[in-house]
C-alpha cells in the first residue's frame, strides 16, 4: 500500500517562470486537497476536489494558481509567473470521503 | 482571522515528562479535531483525532482532552521519548472531517534524553 506521493520533491525556479507540481493520492481516495505551508506556520488550505470536481478554492489561490484533477485520480497544481512570495512547501492530502486526510511529503518550492 | 489558536509555540521536556499542547477554536461548526505530527522535511502525519461527543480519547501514549463549552482541546503525551521531538499541529474541520482542515500554527516539541 503506497501513500500519497508528490513530485518533484524540490523545485527551484526563477521569478516569473511557471511551475507545475503533481500529486498521486492513495488509490481509491475520492477526495484530494492542496495546502501550502510556510516556515514556522501550519498548513493553509488552497483547494480540494471530490473526484474530478473542484469543490472549494481558498482566497489564497490567486488567478496565477490553477489546479486540476482530470480523471479523478492524480492532480496537478500550476503556478504561473511565480513570485518570491510563492516560496513554500506545497502539500497534497487525500481521503476517502469524510475520513482521515493523509498527507504526502510535499514539494518545496524556492523562487529566486 | 486565525480560527484555531495553538500554544505554546515551543516546548522542552525531559524524557518521561508529559508535554501538554493546547488549542482553542472559534467556529462552533467545527466537529472534527485531529492532531498531526510533523518531522522536518516530511508531511504531517495523523496522530489522533476526536469528535465533540466525547471529552477524552486515548491512543497509546497520546491523549486528547476536549472541552466543548470552553471551545478548547489539548494533547497530552505520556512518557515522552526523544523520538517524539517534532512539531505538533492541532486542526479543526466541519462535516466530520470531510471539509478543509484549519490548522494551528504548531508547537515545536523537544524531548531531551
Amino acid at each position: 500500500d503506497t501513500g500519497v506521493s508528490q513530485n518533484p520533491r524540490h523545485k527551484i525556479t526563477k521569478r516569473g517562470q511557471n511551475v507545475t507540481f503533481r500529486c498521486d493520492p492513495i488509490s481509491e481516495h475520492n477526495r484530494l486537497y492542496w495546502y501550502r505551508q510556510t516556515l514556522g506556520q501550519g498548513p493553509e488550505f488552497l483547494t480540494y476536489f471530490q473526484n474530478e470536481a473542484q469543490l472549494e478554492k481558498s482566497r489564497l489561490l490567486s488567478d496565477r494558481f490553477s489546479a486540476e484533477r482530470p480523471k479523478g485520480s492524480f492532480s496537478t497544481l500550476e503556478i504561473q509567473r511565480t513570485e518570491q512570495g510563492d516560496s513554500a512547501m506545497y502539500l497534497c492530502a487525500s481521503s476517502l470521503s469524510a475520513g482521515t486526510q493523509y498527507f504526502g511529503p510535499g514539494t518545496r518550492l524556492t523562487v529566486l | 482571522q486565525q480560527q484555531v489558536k495553538q500554544s505554546p509555540q515551543s516546548l522542552i521536556v525531559q524524557k518521561g515528562g508529559i508535554p501538554i499542547i493546547n488549542c482553542a477554536y472559534e467556529n462552533t461548526a467545527f466537529d472534527y479535531f485531529p492532531w498531526y505530527q510533523q518531522f522536518p522535511g516530511k508531511g504531517p502525519a495523523l496522530l489522533i483525532a476526536i469528535r465533540p461527543d466525547v471529552s477524552e480519547k486515548k491512543e497509546g501514549r497520546f491523549t486528547i482532552s476536549f472541552n466543548k463549552s470552553a471551545k478548547q482541546f489539548s494533547l497530552h503525551i505520556m512518557d515522552s521519548q526523544p523520538g517524539d521531538s517534532a512539531t505538533y499541529f492541532c486542526a479543526a474541520s466541519t462535516q466530520g472531517g470531510s471539509e478543509k482542515l484549519v490548522f494551528g500554527k504548531g508547537t515545536k516539541l523537544t524531548v531531551n534524553p
